[in-house]
Order: structure tokens, then sequence, then C-alpha cells
């Protein structure tokens, strides 16, 4: 079972500025998905990524895939309150077995 | 138009008690799994059942038992429940190929106190 480290694991931040999460593995990832999940949810797919190298970009969120394929970074810009939640990052090598990250839980503060 | 749907969202019970919980999709997708997440907000899969066959079970307690009728619906039954038992339980489908089976729909959790 491949695993997953998030860091960092908490995050307090003032609404309007930037931060950036991690996700590494000591094996090499097939695709990595990152998922955020809001108080009281479940997670919800922001992206996955699959090439090594890839940037994806959703609206304020940068998602960055190592070259390595065994990192992967979110870099959030003029973090706003509604971008507080947990953010996971999740591989499972192409099987049905998807293992997550411990996640980072961050709140952005007005 | 939920895609993925649980029930009941609350459950509490008394440590011994058996419960279910239920799980649907209308996505159309043939692999479904529950996971369960701790008070340390851990997720961990428990279960996977691809067109109604168990493909995955992690080591979890045979107290647990998922049922799927349908590939539309995993059901998990849990006997004698016990203490270590309470967390959130979410349900989860995709659509079974390498690219595409990571991509999880979660339904909403169901959160089970046990006492």
């Amino acid at each position: 079972t491949q695993l997953l480290e998030q860091s960092p694991q908490f995050l307090s931040i003032q609404e309007g500025e930037n931060l950036t999460v991690y996700c590494n593995s000591s094996s090499v990832f097939s695709s990595l998905q990152w998922y955020r999940q809001e108080p009281g949810e479940g997670p919800v797919l922001l992206v996955t990524v699959v090439t090594g190298g890839e940037v994806k970009k959703l609206k304020r969120l940068t998602f960055q895939f190592g070259d390595a394929r065994k990192d992967s970074s979110l870099h959030i810009t003029a973090a706003q309150p509604g971008d507080t939640g947990l953010y996971l990052c999740g591989s499972g090598a192409g099987s049905y077995q998807l293992t997550f990250g411990k996640g980072t839980k961050l709140s952005v503060i007005p | 138009d939920t895609a993925v749907s649980q029930t009941p969202k609350y459950l509490v019970t008394q440590m011994g008690n058996d419960k279910s919980i239920k799980c649907e999709q209308n996505l159309g997708h043939d692999t479904m799994y529950w996971y369960k997440q701790d008070s340390k907000k851990f997720l961990k899969i428990m279960f996977s059942y691809n067109n109604k066959e168990l493909i995955i079970n992690e080591t979890v307690p045979n107290r647990f038992s998922p049922k799927s009728p349908d590939k539309a619906h995993l059901n998990l039954h849990i006997n004698s429940l016990e203490l270590g038992d309470s967390a959130v339980y979410f349900c989860a489908s995709s659509q079974n190929s390498p690219t595409t089976r990571e991509t999880q729909y979660f339904g909403p959790g169901t959160r089970l106190l046990v006492l």
C-alpha cells in the first residue's frame, strides 16, 4: 500500500494570503487526486494529475505534479474563507484501493 | 439529484447493538466503496465492490458485513457495535477503469456514535 504524507497538518491564515500544501510519497504515483472536504460533508474531487510535471489550474488553485511523480503541491492564491476545509490527496496506483494522506486542515480567517 | 446518498446521516446507538447504513448511487458507476474516517480525519478504505462482487476487504473486523444487492447499492451492516466503531462512514463510487476508478464520488457520510 502506497503511503502518502501531507504537510502541513494544520494551516491557519488570514484572508488574502497565499499558501501551499504538499503531498509526498516514497513511491511513484500512477495518478494523484486532490479532494476538499468541508465540515459535515464528504470529500469532493478538485483535480486529477497524471503526467509528471503537469500543472493544472482551477480558478485560484494551482496543482502541480512533480517530474518524478512522487510529489504534488496545491497552491492557493488570495485565500478566501470559502477555501476553509480539509484538503486530501489520494492515489490508487490504478487499483481499486485508493489511499489517502492524513490531510491538511486549512482555516482562512476573514 | 444527489449522486451518492447515504442513510442515516446520524446514528446514535448503544454498545452491542446491530445497525445498518445504506448507500445508493445514481451515477451508473460499477464500483462502490466504504470508507471510515476517524476523529483525526484519517480516511481509510474498508471495502470495495465491483459489479456486486467484493474486491477489497481491508483489515476490518468480521462484525462489518457489506452487502450489494445491485451495482447501484452498497449497504454496510455492523454487528455487536463497539465504542471504537464511532466514526464517520463514507460511501463512494467510481467508474471502473485504471484511469477513472480513482476518481471517487463520495456520499455525505453517516456519523455513528456508539455509547
